[in-house]
């Protein structure tokens, strides 16, 4: 898994609340990424970013969001907004973000309950 | 629009017999396409790329993958399988987003090796 930690490795929540899920790298890349997978779907890009303080929408980006002001952390927030959470949610990084020849790093993810 | 398919949700195979999880794409422009591997409950493991060059890639584990432009795949092969090559193995290929490159996952095949 490399120089990206996530934590907490499960994570339990009542609807309605919101969570955060952390996100660090010590891989000095300028790019991180969260996607979430469930089965039978592959993953699914939640949020991307490019630079410190700049981060852009992926394809499922409602009911999250995210924050980007260290180069070292990359937190996602699932809000109450987001209609079905429970998931397991991985975090990665990327050297060259404009270059996509450079593979993606991955952290060993974080399951999240919502009951 | 662009993405990648799996056609194959789960692949089983004996020990010491060859084996292929098949990956087919479909981009605009040169595809440069990825293989992870993931054990339970972690995070994604990166095995190999293309980007240019010889169509056959080799990469972590003992693992292979052809890239095959007419027929627009790029299937994961291993000559010997061993019983720890069970995982969830992925293929994915690199899209433009508004000047953002991003990766776009297949759905996942199940690889299963029986002793």
């Amino acid at each position: 898994d490399g120089g990206i930690t996530q934590s907490p490795k499960y994570l339990f929540r009542k609807e309605g609340q919101n969570v955060t899920l952390s996100c660090e790298q010590n891989l000095n890349h300028d790019a991180m990424y969260w996607y979430r997978q469930d089965p039978g779907q592959g993953l699914r890009l939640i949020y991307y970013s490019q630079i410190v303080n700049d981060f852009q929408k992926g394809d499922i980006a409602e009911g999250y969001s995210v924050s980007r002001e260290k180069k070292e952390s990359f937190p996602l927030t699932v809000t109450s907004a987001q209609k079905n959470p429970t998931a397991f949610y991985l975090c990665a990084s990327s050297i060259v973000p404009t270059s996509g020849r450079r593979e993606q790093y991955f952290g060993p993810g974080t399951r999240l309950t919502v009951t | 629009a662009q993405s990648v398919a799996q056609p194959e949700d789960q692949v089983n195979v004996a020990e010491g017999n060859p084996l292929t999880v098949k990956c087919t794409y479909s981009v605009s422009g040169n595809p440069y396409l990825f293989w992870y591997v993931q054990y339970p409950n972690r995070g994604l493991q990166f095995l190999l790329k293309y980007i240019t060059g010889d169509n056959l890639v080799k990469g972590s584990y003992g693992f292979e993958a052809e890239f095959n432009k007419s027929q627009t795949s790029f299937h994961l092969k291993k000559p010997s399988a061993l019983v720890s090559d069970s995982a969830l193995y992925f293929c994915a290929v690199r899209v433009m987003n508004t000047g953002f490159q991003k990766l776009v996952f297949g759905t996942g095949t199940r690889l299963l090796v029986s002793p």
